[in-house]
C-alpha cells in the first residue's frame, strides 16, 4: 500500500538553526498538510499547500515556517531559526484529490524535531 | 475553536466489551473525521461522516453524527487488544482546515 515517507526520524538541532524537514507524499496525491504534536498534547494543524501554494496556515505557521514543493515528489518544511518551543513531532499528510481539502488524510510516521 | 473534544480522556474496557468514545464541535462543518494513532506513530484515518449523514458503518465501527448537538460518537464493537490507540476527531470548521481533539486513549485489555 503506498504511504507517505518522512525523513529524518529523529532531528537534533540546536536553537537558532534552520531545520528542513522532508516528506514523500503519495505519489497521485495534490493536497498536502503539516501538522505537528507536542509530546502527551493533541495534533496541531500548521499548514495546507495545494497547486504549488499555500491553502491555510494556522496562528502557528508565523514567518519562521515555509514550505515548499521543490520537484514532483517531495514537500518540505522549513523552521529558519529554531526555538525551544519547537521541539515537537511534525507529521506530513497528503490526500488524493477525488476527495476533497482536508478529507482522508494520509499521514506519515513523523519527524520528531529536537531544539536543545 | 474549531476543533472537536473528545471525552472521555481515557477509556479501559476488557476485550470483548464496546467502546464508544463522543466528540463535541462547536462551529457548523461539512464533514467529521475519525482518526486513529498508535503510540509514537502517524494517525490513521478510519471514517468519514458529511454533515447530512447520520450514521456510518465500516467493519466494527459505528460513527453517529449529530448536527443539532454538535456531537458525534465513535463505537468500536468487539473490541480487541489491538485496538489500544488514541482516536481523535477532526472538523473542518467549514472547509477551512482540519484540527483535531485532544484524543481518547483507549486501552483494551486481554
Amino acid at each position: 500500500e503506498p504511504e507517505v515517507t518522512q525523513t529524518p526520524s529523529h532531528q537534533v538541532t540546536q536553537m537558532g538553526q534552520e531545520v528542513i524537514l522532508r516528506c514523500v507524499p503519495i505519489s497521485n496525491h495534490l493536497y498536502f498538510y503539516w501538522y505537528r504534536q507536542i509530546l502527551g498534547q493533541k495534533v496541531e494543524f500548521l499548514v495546507s499547500f495545494y497547486n504549488n501554494e499555500i491553502s491555510e496556515k494556522s496562528e502557528i505557521f508565523d514567518d519562521q515556517f515555509s514550505v515548499e514543493r521543490p520537484d514532483g515528489s517531495n514537500f518540505t518544511l522549513k523552521i529558519r531559526s529554531t526555538k525551544l518551543e519547537d521541539s515537537a513531532m511534525y507529521f506530513c499528510a497528503s490526500s488524493h484529490p477525488r476527495q476533497g481539502l482536508y478529507e482522508k488524510l494520509f499521514f506519515g510516521s513523523g519527524t520528531q524535531l529536537s531544539v536543545l | 475553536s474549531q476543533q472537536g473534544e473528545e471525552d472521555p480522556q481515557a477509556l479501559s474496557i476488557q476485550e470483548g466489551e464496546n467502546a464508544t468514545m463522543n466528540c463535541s464541535y462547536k462551529t457548523s462543518i461539512n464533514n467529521l473525521q475519525w482518526y486513529r494513532q498508535n503510540s509514537g506513530r502517524g494517525l490513521v484515518h478510519l471514517i468519514l461522516i458529511r454533515s447530512n449523514e447520520r450514521e456510518k458503518h465500516s467493519g466494527r465501527l459505528r460513527v453517529t453524527l449529530d448536527t443539532s448537538k454538535k456531537s458525534s460518537s465513535l463505537l468500536i464493537t468487539a473490541s480487541r487488544a489491538a485496538d489500544t490507540a488514541s482516536y481523535f476527531c477532526a472538523t473542518d470548521g467549514g472547509g477551512n482546515d482540519m484540527r483535531f481533539g485532544a484524543g481518547t486513549r483507549l486501552t483494551v485489555k486481554p
